[in-house]
Parts: structure tokens; sequence; C-alpha cells
């Protein structure tokens, strides 16, 4: 049980390019999340999908975009990368049945620097 | 709509003194709290929660008590170690917020031997 897994670790564009940060889960979470988190900002919320063909937007979604095919991958797009995008993402899933106590399970992240 | 307001930190400690962060929040209803923490060069990973007023989660020898008279999720360790050193998240989930976590701003804690 590998959790949740997040490729590349490390990542660096330029400006107007693209690139697709990778995540996976195989706890057969229906939520899943994708986070920034810049220092001294706490978590931002850029997307998050409820299950496989759902997805809302959250605080930041400008700039980026996301699709749920499968329950276990929610890949986040970044189309014409810009230094504002220079951060730490982070992707997380969960179970959600009913009550407001579960548990959010994170993975190890991806640096992104765009010069 | 919901907030989540911590002590702003870096907090700086020695090796077995006393620890509290001051988490409060901002909620209609009947949230549930959590701390998570987020180990250098890591994502973040639940420490502890509570559902209901007058709970108490614990977890690793760190407390907290939901507190909805004075609105608040403080966390506490009696006795720090090196191994803490950590930056730690006061969350809360509400029902009105779709299952969205609201988030402070965390707090970096640095316990020095």
């Amino acid at each position: 049980n590998a959790g949740v897994t997040q490729t590349p670790k490390f990542r660096i564009l330029k400006i107007g390019q693209s690139m697709t940060l990778q995540c996976t889960q195989d706890m057969n979470h229906n939520y899943m999340y994708w986070y920034r988190q810049d220092p001294g900002m706490g978590l931002k919320l850029i997307y998050y999908s409820v299950g496989a063909g759902i997805t809302d937007k959250g605080e930041v979604p400008n700039g980026y975009n996301v699709s749920r095919s499968t329950t276990e991958d929610f890949p986040l797009r970044l189309e014409l990368a810009a230094p504002s995008q220079t951060s730490v993402y982070f992707c997380a899933s969960s179970y959600h049945f009913g009550t407001l106590d579960n548990e959010q399970f994170f993975g190890p992240g991806t640096r992104l620097t765009v010069l | 709509g919901d907030s989540v307001t911590q002590m702003e930190g870096p907090v700086t400690l020695s090796e077995e003194a006393f620890l509290t962060i001051n988490c409060t929040y901002t909620a209609t209803g009947y949230p549930s709290l959590f701390w998570y923490v987020q180990y250098p060069g890591e994502g973040l990973q639940l420490l502890l929660k509570a559902t209901k007023a007058d709970d108490k989660g614990s977890n690793k020898g760190f407390e907290a008590t939901y507190r909805k008279e004075t609105t608040s999720f403080h966390l506490e360790k009696g006795s720090v170690q090196v191994s803490d050193s950590a930056v730690y998240f006061c969350a809360l989930n509400n029902a009105g917020n779709n299952r969205k976590l609201i988030w402070g701003l965390g707090t970096s804690l640095a316990v020095n031997p």
C-alpha cells in the first residue's frame, strides 16, 4: 500500500512551458485534492475532485487544470508556466462517508521552480 | 465564512520544554478539528483530531481539547524532543464547506538539544 504518490519530486520550468504533475492513490479514496504551499502562506486549495469525472475549483485555480478519469489518478496541468507558480505542490486524498472527521492523506510533494 | 487562526512562529524551545501552540477558529455549527504535522521535506500527516466539544485528541504525547466556549483547539506537549521539530497546522472541517478543510497558516517549531 503506497498511499499517495506524486511525480516528479522536483522540476524547473521556463516561463511559458507546460507540464503535468502526476498524483496516484491506491486507497480507493473518492476525494482528491491539489494544494500549493508557499512559505508562510499555509496551504491553498487549487482544485478538488469528489469522484471520477467530477472536479471543482478551489481557492486558487487560475493557471491550472485537472482531470479525474479514474478513481486512482488526479493529474494537475500547468499551462504557460509563470514565476508566480513557483511553489511546492501537494496532492491529498480522503475517503468521505457521512462524518466530518475523515483524514486527508498527503503525498510527498513536488517542488516546482519557474524561471 | 469559516476560518482558523494559529499563533505565529517560529517557536524555538529547548528539549524537554513544555509546548503550547494556540489555535482558534470561527465556524457555524459543529466542525471537526484537526492538527496536522509536516516534518522537513515531507507531506502533511494527521497528528490528532476531535469531532465534538470537550473531546480530547491525543497522539505521540501531543494533546488538544476541543473548547467550544472559547472556540479553541490548542496543541500541547509536556516535554518536546528534537524530533518534534516540524511545522504544525490547525484545520477544521465543517458541513458547509463541501468536505474541504479550512487551514491555519502553520506554526514552525524548532527544538534545540
